[in-house]
């Protein structure tokens, strides 16, 4: 079993759509958690970066961790077609010196 | 440059055959990482620099597989006798931090596909 899962999709909704992407994981040390979006052909660009549990938001982008569940979210709002890409989750522990990634899910918004 | 450049972009090989794959870290950065990406498998770490030292190298899938950092800067991958699995984008990250990883920074990838 992968330390971090994420549904590979692909996903593929309408613009203006509300998107709903998420990851489990089993090290209860993971302290700190990040979203990275990657276009085509592009390296991975960090999006949300978020310690232990609670939420974040940052324009259209809410990042929920739920460390008892031990699982995270990721809500884009009011999705536009530049928001079409793979979008991974990456954990760490405190201290750690590495990030652990999930899978990534394809996301494709639909004029 | 700006950002994190890697050389070459797409490579094509014979298995059996080395292969070198060339990251330019951002100008300052101290810390180092190589991750592979394969087709539905997400990001796999290979291993991590602090300046020229690897004090983690525990994802490097067999000893096939090496990496050398040289004056805190340019690292370098080499793949030996390459095999068909290694087929896959080579992707490389700097940071500034030292304590915790931040925000990695990531090159564009080197493709590699072995025939």
């Amino acid at each position: 079993q992968k330390e971090v899962e994420q549904d590979p999709g692909p996903l593929s909704v309408p613009e203006g759509a509300i998107v709903s992407l998420n990851c489990t994981y089993s090290n209860s040390a993971f302290q700190y958690f990040m979203w990275y979006r990657q276009y085509s052909r592009k390296g991975p660009e960090l999006l949300m970066y978020t310690y232990s549990s609670g939420n974040k938001e940052d324009g259209r982008f809410t990042a929920q961790v739920d460390k008892s569940s031990k699982y995270i979210s990721l809500f884009i709002r009011d999705s536009q077609p530049s928001d079409s890409a793979t979008y991974l989750c990456a954990m760490t522990p405190q201290g750690a010196q590495k990030l652990v990634f999930g899978q990534g899910t394809r996301l494709t918004i639909n004029p | 440059g700006a950002g994190v450049s890697q050389s070459p972009s797409n490579k094509v090989t014979e298995k059996g055959k080395d292969v070198e794959l060339r990251c330019d870290p951002i100008s300052g950065h101290t810390a180092l990482y190589w991750y592979r990406q394969s087709l539905g498998q997400g990001l796999e770490f290979l291993i991590y620099f602090q300046g020229n030292s690897a004090p983690d190298k525990s994802g490097l899938p067999s000893d096939r597989f090496s990496a050398e950092r040289t004056g805190g800067s340019v690292s370098t991958l080499t793949i030996q006798r390459t095999q068909q699995e290694d087929s896959a984008v080579y992707l490389c990250a700097s940071t500034s931090r030292r304590g915790g990883v931040g925000e990695l920074f990531f090159g564009e990838g080197s493709r590699l596909t072995v025939l």
